[in-house]
């Protein structure tokens, strides 16, 4: 069964303090992986997407890697603003345009 | 990326009534979705609205609670019928655009079912 997983759930920071989540993945196949910003009461915002094993992007202080099993979305120095629900997505092995989506980790920055 | 707008962004319902939901899009979409993300939980895909077919529903999900339309490319409703206090939810529209298949998502409508 395709499956998708986060953790942490949940994950405080101090401003500055870098850190890693983490997205795994059951799916045969993989035709993408994406990452996902969600804040309060909006809808997700897009931010990369990874296509092969040892594909990287990068967005300000958020860079996205991608193994064979799992992808890290890496926070360097994070601001306050940073805070948010971040979740990643696959498509269906049945489906390339249906995603399933993580439960997400919700991200707090402390100033 | 496309621009999503919905109506309304958020309502407050009384059980037994229904809501339709509009979503526009800026720019010509092939395929549109519809998905459900309950308090503290992820997203759920509810169905695909294609223009000229009818939406096809995910499992769990009918067609008798969820009437979809999609009239044009830029254009769905999705309706919640027969409302229950277990139908509170954000509920989200999305398209798909680029050669990368990358869905891009509405500002959500919270609703309330009192």
């Amino acid at each position: 069964e395709d499956q998708v997983t986060q953790s942490p759930e949940a994950l405080r920071l101090q401003e500055g303090e870098s850190s890693s989540l983490n997205c795994s993945y059951t799916v045969s196949g993989l035709r993408g992986l994406f990452w996902y910003r969600q804040d309060p009461g909006k809808g997700p915002e897009f931010l990369f997407t990874l296509y092969s094993a040892g594909e990287e992007k990068e967005k300000e202080r958020l860079k996205a890697t991608l193994t064979k099993k799992e992808s890290f979305l890496h926070i360097t120095a994070p601001k306050p603003e940073d805070s948010a629900t971040y979740l990643c997505a696959v498509p269906r092995m049945d489906s390339s345009y249906k995603l399933i989506f993580g439960s997400g980790t919700r991200l707090l920055v402390r100033p | 990326s496309a621009v999503i707008s919905q109506k309304p962004s958020r309502d407050i319902c009384q059980r037994g009534t229904s809501l339709t939901i509009q979503c526009q899009v800026d720019s010509q979409v092939t395929m549109m979705f519809w998905y459900r993300q309950q308090p503290g939980q992820s997203l759920t895909l509810i169905a695909t609205a294609n223009q000229g077919s009818e939406a096809t529903y995910e499992s769990g999900f009918v067609i008798d609670k969820f009437p979809i339309s999609r009239p044009n490319l830029t254009f769905s409703t999705l309706t919640v019928s027969n409302m229950s206090p277990e139908d509170s939810s954000i509920y989200l529209c999305s398209v798909e655009q680029g050669a990368q298949e990358t869905q891009y998502f509405g500002p959500g409508t919270r609703l309330l079912v009192l």
